[in-house]
């Protein structure tokens, strides 16, 4: 069965330091994966996903198979990024796993 | 607007009593899904719609619930004799299916609570 696993529900990240939001997948098929954010008081939208392999906010995300990681990175953080954070495994059709979701928090 | 729209955004019901909840998708996607999503989880995947048909459902989604989509674009989710581990956030999305592009996009969801 397809899973997804967020290990941080919450991270705290001062300004201007690396972020690194962690995600581990399982999953027998040929992956895809994405990243969802949702602002406060606002929908759920996509951030990325890996087969663009593009850079959305300066969020870039690595789909590493070997580890069955596809965790998202950016440089320095800011603080519109504070968010809720999902990592989402496409398991056929487009229908998605989420894993449980990250805060990000970013201290001024 | 000319997002997903979701309505009502807020239910309360007593236990016991069927609620309907109506998701409006983006006008030229041709796929529905929903989800539910509880404290402290991410979305989970109830059922989805290529158009009008019904292609796939959640072993989540009890016999209690029911979900169609009768001319391809509005969808209607039912929920009958509600119990108080219904109460979650209700969301619908939906996507234009194509080879090069299925993001979802997420209506603001309904968040049903069953006293």
């Amino acid at each position: 069965a397809q899973r997804v696993t967020q290990p941080e529900k919450l991270l705290s990240v001062f300004k201007g330091a690396p972020v690194e939001l962690k995600c581990n997948y399982s999953y027998s098929g040929s992956p895809e994966l994405f990243w969802y954010v949702q602002y406060s008081r606002q929908r759920l939208q996509l951030l990325l996903r890996h087969i663009s392999r593009e850079s959305i906010k300066g969020f870039t995300a690595d789909l590493n198979k070997g580890e069955t990681s596809f965790h998202l990175k950016k440089p320095f953080a800011q603080e519109e990024d504070s968010a809720m954070y999902y990592c989402a495994l496409n398991f056929g059709n487009e229908k998605l796993t989420f894993g449980t979701g990250t805060r990000l928090t970013i201290i001024p | 607007d000319t997002g997903v729209s979701q309505d009502p955004r807020h239910k309360i019901t007593k236990r016991g009593q069927n609620v309907t909840f109506r998701c409006d998708p983006i006008s030229e996607h041709n796929r529905l899904y929903w989800y539910r999503q509880t404290l402290g989880q991410g979305p989970e995947f109830l059922t989805y719609f290529q158009n009008e048909a019904q292609l796939e459902k959640s072993r989540l989604l009890s016999d209690r619930f029911s979900a169609e989509r009768p001319k391809g674009s509005f969808s209607t989710l039912e929920i009958q004799r509600t119990e108080q581990g219904d109460s979650a956030m209700y969301l619908c999305a939906s996507s234009l299916a194509s080879v090069s592009s299925y993001e979802q996009y997420f209506g603001p969801g309904t968040r049903l609570t069953v006293t």
